[in-house]
């Protein structure tokens, strides 16, 4: 059974400060990774693919990707109040679905 | 990203009665679509992934009788929910998946109330 893991959180940072996310999964084959954010009573949105080791930078995010260590993060610099969501962690499920992560919730502060 | 909708947003229908939950992808086509369920506070819930022109493939637990999936077309699938129960009450979201990728782009989600 594949599995991707999050810290459920919440994790509470100050704003202007960087929030880092972390997420593992168990599938060692997997090739592409995606971190979405879901503001609550909301729907799931994708703000992030990553498919090679290293890092990806769009604006205030970067995706950090380790194969190796079988884990993935999402780093948010200058984190702002509207950053405050629960933030997914995908990893494809191997029958063209992805799986899930529980997700962490972020909070910052003003 | 690619867009997709979903109608409607909310609705509210009494114990019994069937409800249909449309899904489009609206500037692309998605041979597969997926249909989620998530109850206040807690993580999404897989339900079923849906083939154009296939049959729907259920998840474990989910009752297929219950939770009819059509998925006639590149850009529509549609959920009915027969003979609801307030116990089906949730929000209710779809999602598309891009062409040679992974990738699933979301509706914005139907929030059911079954009174």
């Amino acid at each position: 059974q594949k599995e991707v893991e999050q810290n459920s959180g919440p994790l509470s940072v100050p704003e202007g400060a960087i929030a880092s996310l972390n997420c593992t999964y168990s599938d060692r084959v997997s090739q592409s990774f995606f971190w979405y954010r879901q503001y609550s009573g909301k729907s799931p949105e994708l703000i992030m693919s990553i498919y090679s080791n290293g890092d990806k930078e769009d604006g205030r995010f970067t995706a950090q990707l380790n194969k190796a260590s079988q884990y993935v993060s999402l780093l948010i610099r200058d984190s702002q109040p509207s950053d405050s969501a629960t933030y997914l962690c995908a990893a494809p499920g191997g029958q063209g679905n992805l799986i899930f992560g529980k997700g962490t919730k972020l909070s910052v502060k003003p | 990203g690619a867009v997709v909708s979903q109608h409607p947003s909310w609705v509210i229908c009494k114990s019994g009665t069937s409800v249909k939950i449309e899904c489009r992808s609206l500037d692309f086509q998605a041979t597969t679509m997926f249909w989620y369920r998530q109850f206040p506070k807690q993580s999404l819930m897989l339900m079923a992934t849906s083939n154009e022109g296939s049959k729907a493939t259920y998840e474990q637990g989910v009752e297929k009788d219950k939770f009819l999936i059509n998925h006639a077309s590149l850009t529509l699938s549609t959920l009915t929910v027969t003979s609801a129960h307030p116990e089906d009450s949730s929000f209710y979201i779809c999602s598309g998946r891009a062409p040679s990728s992974y990738e699933q782009y979301f509706g914005p989600g139907t929030r059911l109330t079954v009174t």
